[in-house]
């Protein structure tokens, strides 16, 4: 059974970091694009990341260049997103999702709030 | 970036009715679209993909059309379960995008 389980998120305050978790099981992660999609509270998806399988290619979506940095790590099956400098309008539920077009697997979510 | 917009933002249904949702890209997307299900405090769940073929395991019921900037989603027959926000997506550029959704309730 494919499983995507996301960690790490948290309350942190404005201008703060979090480094957010997704552990891939039940298929072969080294074989797939990975994304962050996130939804804040009420809102709509928004797309914020992905990858390629070997990671040499990232994207970002604008509001987040040069403050997020995605990475993956194959061996231990895992997705990672570096948040610095938060905003509150980063307040959300991320999520990862395999795939680079169709995201069939989707994560359960973990919640960043940045709050002071 | 592509803006995707969807209509209605939110609808009334019932029990068996046809319902059409649509939703338009701000640039021609060719078939790079794809529809999501999302219930109260769960993950999207893919529907249809390349603007019209039916995920493995979804129900006929539901049905997707479109290409170039104009894309329809439908429910041929509601089902109690199917009430829940809809979502479309481009893929054709980056960043991909969704439409803000469509909130479907009784």
């Amino acid at each position: 059974e494919v499983q995507l389980v996301e960690s790490g998120g948290g309350l942190v305050q404005p201008g703060g970091s979090l480094r957010l978790s997704c552990a891939a099981s039940g298929f072969t992660f080294s074989s797939y694009w990975i994304a962050w999609v996130r939804q804040a509270p009420g809102k709509g998806l928004e797309w914020v990341a992905n990858m390629n399988q070997d990671g040499s290619e990232r994207y970002y979506v604008d509001s987040v260049r040069g403050r997020f940095t995605i990475s993956r790590d194959n061996a231990k099956k895992s997705l990672y997103l570096q948040m610095n400098s938060l905003r509150a309008d980063d307040t959300a539920l991320y999520y990862c999702a395999r795939g680079r077009g169709a995201h069939r697997y989707w994560g359960q979510g973990t919640l960043v709030t940045v709050s002071s | 970036d592509i803006q995707m917009t969807q209509s209605p933002s939110s609808l009334s249904a019932s029990v068996g009715d046809r319902v059409t949702i649509t939703c338009q890209a701000s640039h021609d997307i060719s078939n790079y679209l794809n529809w999501y299900q999302q219930k109260p405090g769960k993950a999207p769940k893919l529907l249809i993909y390349d603007a019209s073929n039916l995920e493995t395991g979804v129900p006929s019921r539901f049905s997707g059309s479109g290409s170039g900037t104009d894309f329809n989603f439908t429910i041929s027959s509601l089902q109690p379960e199917d009430f829940a926000a809809y979502h479309c997506q481009q893929y054709h550029s980056v960043p991909p995008t969704f439409g803000p959704g469509t909130k479907m309730d009784f």
